[in-house]
């Protein structure tokens, strides 16, 4: 099993840019959320789908948009990116039936320019 | 809203323990996490405890959980130069959607 799976791993944009970040996971989850990590900021929640067909809005959503495409993808997109959208992306998953562990991918580094 | 609060650096001797502590707000959390990030890596579970356990060891690692004073703690005994990463606390309470609230992480830095 891969896990929890994102591409790319970096990526440089110019202000304005468009950007999809992808997210893929192999554990059948039905769970699935992206995270932002700035410095001495921890980890805050930007999008989260709690099932195949919902998405919901969570702390920082404001610039980005989301697609759960199926069961196994998640993507994130960024319009018309910013540098304040400079930061680490995590994507992650969880199956609530297996004790709430969530399972976290590698990590997309994104520079806005 | 919840919070979650942990002091951001921690520095120890290689063969040292190490402890990181944890203060969280909301009474109703049902789950308490700590995940380790290495660098330049995802975050990956550590250890987990329910609210109804106070105490649970797992080889060089004892989670104590004081629920009156709402206080989570990660003792590492015997910390390694490979124990050096950021190590996150979050909660969760049952009910809803699953959101666990993280709280800033801890760098825990280990000298030889």
């Amino acid at each position: 099993n891969a896990g929890v799976t994102q591409t790319p791993k970096f990526q440089v944009l110019k202000t304005g840019q468009s950007m999809t970040l992808q997210c893929a996971q192999d554990m059948n989850h039905n769970s699935m959320y992206w995270y932002r990590q700035d410095p001495g900021m921890g980890l805050r929640l930007i999008y989260y789908s709690a099932s195949e067909g919902t998405t919901d809005k969570g702390e920082v959503p404001n610039g980005y948009n989301v697609s759960r495409l199926n069961k196994r993808e998640f993507s994130l997109r960024l319009e018309s990116a910013a540098p304040s959208q400079t930061s680490v992306y995590f994507c992650a998953s969880t199956e609530l039936a297996g004790g709430h562990e969530q399972f976290f991918g590698p990590g997309t580094r994104l520079t806005v320019l | 809203g919840e919070d979650v609060e942990q002091s951001l650096f921690l520095s120890v001797r290689e063969g040292d323990s190490s402890v990181i502590n944890c203060t969280y707000t909301d009474s109703s959390s049902t789950y308490l996490y700590w995940y380790k990030q290495e660098p330049g890596a995802g975050l990956q579970l550590l250890t987990y405890i329910f609210s109804n356990m106070d105490m649970k060891q797992d080889q060089r690692l004892t989670v104590l959980l004081n629920k009156k004073d709402k206080h989570l703690s990660l003792r590492i005994a015997d910390t390694q130069t490979g124990d050096s990463a950021i190590y996150f606390c979050a909660e969760h309470a049952s009910g809803g959607s699953y959101i666990p609230t993280f709280g800033r992480g801890t760098s825990l830095i280990v000298h030889p």
